[in-house]
């Protein structure tokens, strides 16, 4: 069955640095999306990705965050100047263009920033 | 924008027993009611949705049910056992890909 697939599984960094979560979503999909989950707290939407631009974002994904598809198989997430609280679980999902609703979800990039 | 309520936080059943989670949302144009199961260090993983026109919807031991006039809508597990044991998710949406989660609860089958 496919899968959205996340790399690295974990990320330590030191505050200030940037960093890149990677993602590849499953490969009929169109509809691309980052969601972050600090730890014991609700998974929280960042940004929908569709046609090579973002189509909603929400008050979380300021200008430190960036997202980008560079080839026809990657989705990644960049921030460019970590915070503590950047702290959490980031998870890529991806959806198809017929069922657009039906999101799913990778197993997450536990980024550290120290 | 979207607001989810998730009740209760924490939920803990005898294996064998039902366990009923409950979601409100706020905006009437929310059109798509996931839920998701999210195990230790795991990604959420969809276990069964439902969309407006659609009152109820079961899946072998799992439901759904949604009230729109209400903006409510609920999980029902029937026969639990200590694999449904995870943290559970509701989260409603629109057509504009913007998902939002209620807090989750935490989902406890005792044997």
């Amino acid at each position: 069955e496919p899968e959205v697939t996340q790399t690295p599984s974990h990320q330590v960094t030191q505050m200030g640095q940037e960093v890149i979560l990677r993602c590849v979503p499953i490969s009929n999909h169109l509809y691309f999306y980052w969601y972050r989950q600090i730890l014991g707290q609700k998974v929280e939407f960042l940004v929908s990705f569709y046609n090579n631009e973002i189509s909603e974002k929400s008050e979380i994904f300021d200008d430190q965050f960036s997202v980008e598809r560079p080839d026809g198989s990657n989705f990644t997430l960049k921030i460019r100047s970590t915070k503590l609280e950047d702290s959490a679980m980031y998870f890529c999902a991806s959806s198809s263009r017929l069922l657009y609703n039906e999101q799913f979800f990778g197993p997450g990039t536990r980024l550290t920033v120290l | 924008g979207e607001n989810v309520e998730q009740h209760p936080s924490t939920l803990s059943v005898q294996e064998g027993d039902s366990a009923v989670i409950k979601c409100t949302y706020s905006d009437s144009a929310s059109n798509y009611f996931p839920w998701y199961k999210q195990e230790l260090g795991k990604g959420p993983q969809l276990i069964i949705d439902i969309r407006s026109n659609v009152g109820e919807k079961k899946d072998q031991r799992i439901a759904v049910t949604l009230n729109k006039t209400a903006k409510h809508f609920s999980l029902h597990i029937t026969e639990t056992q200590p694999e449904d044991s995870a943290v559970y998710f509701c989260a409603a949406s629109g057509n504009n890909n913007d998902m939002r989660f209620g807090a989750g609860t935490r989902l406890t089958v005792k044997p």
